[in-house]
């Protein structure tokens, strides 16, 4: 059975603090890991698509970085505000023409 | 351009009644998703299209549902005799081509509850 595991399950953080989560996935048999960011009441928000060892991404104070030999992905968040309060999800892909895998996402929540 | 769309939004139903929800992609999106999403977990596929089939049905739980996407754009997925556990948020999503590398875009749910 492949397994995406996040963690935190939720933080929250005061407006300005920079943080960051984890996605553990299967290393064996990648293809592509994706994050979004679903706010409440809206449709889940695609963030990243990495599919290189190594790759680093990123779009504006958010980053994400990949190592499919291990299998772990971080996302970065920089100056963290309000706005950045969300659900943050991780998905897997273990080949072309599949579903994606969810984890159970980070809850963030900022304070100003 | 429009994005994904689903309706209804919201659905409350009662135990044992069939509902239909329904999802509009992206225009020209051949691969189509469904998604479900119940208290404190990640989105559980259920289903994928590919044009008109079904490429893969394998995440439906039971013969209850039933997906169909009859001119390869819009979707409608079928719930029979809905039960208490059948309450989730329904999300669809559409890709350009077969996904895994291509970003899924999704819409913004149906939250059904079954009471």
């Amino acid at each position: 059975i492949l397994n995406v595991e996040q963690s935190p399950q939720s933080l929250h953080v005061q407006e300005g603090d920079s943080t960051n989560f984890t996605c553990s996935f299967p290393s064996s048999n990648f293809y592509a890991l994706h994050w979004y960011r679903w706010e409440t009441a809206k449709s889940p928000e695609a963030l990243f698509v990495m599919t290189l060892n190594g790759d680093e991404k990123k779009k504006g104070r958010i980053s994400a970085t990949l190592n499919t030999k291990e299998g772990y992905s971080y996302l970065y968040i920089k100056g963290s505000q309000p706005e950045d309060s969300a659900t943050y999800l991780c998905a897997f892909a273990y080949q072309a023409g599949t579903a994606l895998i969810f984890g159970k996402g980070t809850t963030l929540s900022v304070s100003s | 351009g429009a994005g994904v769309s689903q309706t209804p939004s919201n659905k409350v139903t009662e135990k044992g009644k069939y509902v239909e929800l329904r999802c509009d992609p992206i225009s020209g999106h051949t691969a189509l998703y469904w998604y479900r999403q119940s208290l404190g977990q990640g989105p559980e596929f259920l289903i994928y299209f590919q044009g008109t089939g079904a490429a893969d049905d394998s995440g439906l739980p039971n013969d209850r549902f039933f997906a169909v996407r009859p001119e390869g754009s819009v979707s409608t997925l079928k719930i029979q005799r809905t039960e208490r556990g059948d309450s989730a948020v329904y999300l669809c999503a559409s890709s350009p081509f077969r996904g895994g590398q291509d970003t899924q875009y999704f819409g913004p749910g149906t939250r059904l509850t079954v009471l």
